[in-house]
């Protein structure tokens, strides 16, 4: 079965600042997805950015982008030039297929001012 | 805006008392999933429906049933709510094609059992 373990249960970075969120995983396949979801207070959750194993290339969406090693089933997050509306309950998930998502435990980031 | 509506938002009920919450949406994904969240934990998927076709995870409690009558619309039954039952749990819809399995996420409908 696959496993995600994010390591870091809180996380907190200045404003402006750059952050690094970490997730590794567990898994036998070959080709899957991976995407980080971003959970605020009392807010449904939103997809920040996602990764295809098949692709080298680590994605990028404006100030949100990912390091993926597939050899070492590492997949983090770095947020460039971190806003105060960055700060929320971030998730690691790999994807099953038609049966969801495999969620980690989360990191809660929070943004000093 | 198409989107996935959670109802109600916040449920409080007494041990032992059935209570169903419910999920629509208007993005006609064919695939409708179930997530219990408690605090400070991971979501846990509990079941989905892909098209008409329910699939129950295996550690999923009896205590927990799902309809889905139609493409919009996904309910979920907890028959004899218990203390450790309260929990958000979060509704979430996809459309299941080539390429990544996307889910758009609802707000949420909390849980209190008392």
């Amino acid at each position: 079965a696959q496993t995600v373990t994010q390591s870091q249960p809180e996380m907190s970075v200045q404003e402006a600042e750059t952050v690094t969120l970490s997730c590794t995983y567990d898994t036998s396949e070959s080709d899957y997805y991976l995407f980080w979801y971003k959970q605020p207070p009392s807010r449904q959750m939103i997809l920040v950015i996602r990764q295809e194993a098949y692709k080298q290339q680590n994605a990028t969406e404006n100030r949100f982008s990912v390091n993926f090693q597939k050899a070492a089933k590492s997949f983090s997050l770095k947020i460039s030039d971190s806003q105060l509306g960055d700060a929320a309950m971030y998730f690691c998930a790999y994807e099953r297929g038609a049966d969801g998502l495999t969620f980690g435990k989360g990191t809660h980031l929070i943004i000093q001012p | 805006d198409a989107m996935v509506i959670q109802n109600p938002r916040y449920q409080v009920t007494q041990f032992g008392k059935p209570v169903t919450l419910s999920c629509s949406q208007t993005l006609n994904h064919n695939v409708m999933y179930w997530y219990q969240q408690k605090s400070s934990q991971a979501p846990k998927l509990l079941f989905h429906y892909y098209d008409k076709d329910f699939n129950n995870e295996a550690d999923t409690p009896d205590n927990f049933q799902s309809r889905r009558p139609n493409t919009s619309f996904c309910f979920l039954d907890i028959r004899s709510p218990g203390l450790g039952d309260a929990a958000m749990y979060l509704c979430a819809t996809s459309r299941m094609s080539a390429g990544a399995n996307v889910l758009t996420f609802g707000a949420g409908s909390r849980l209190t059992v008392l």
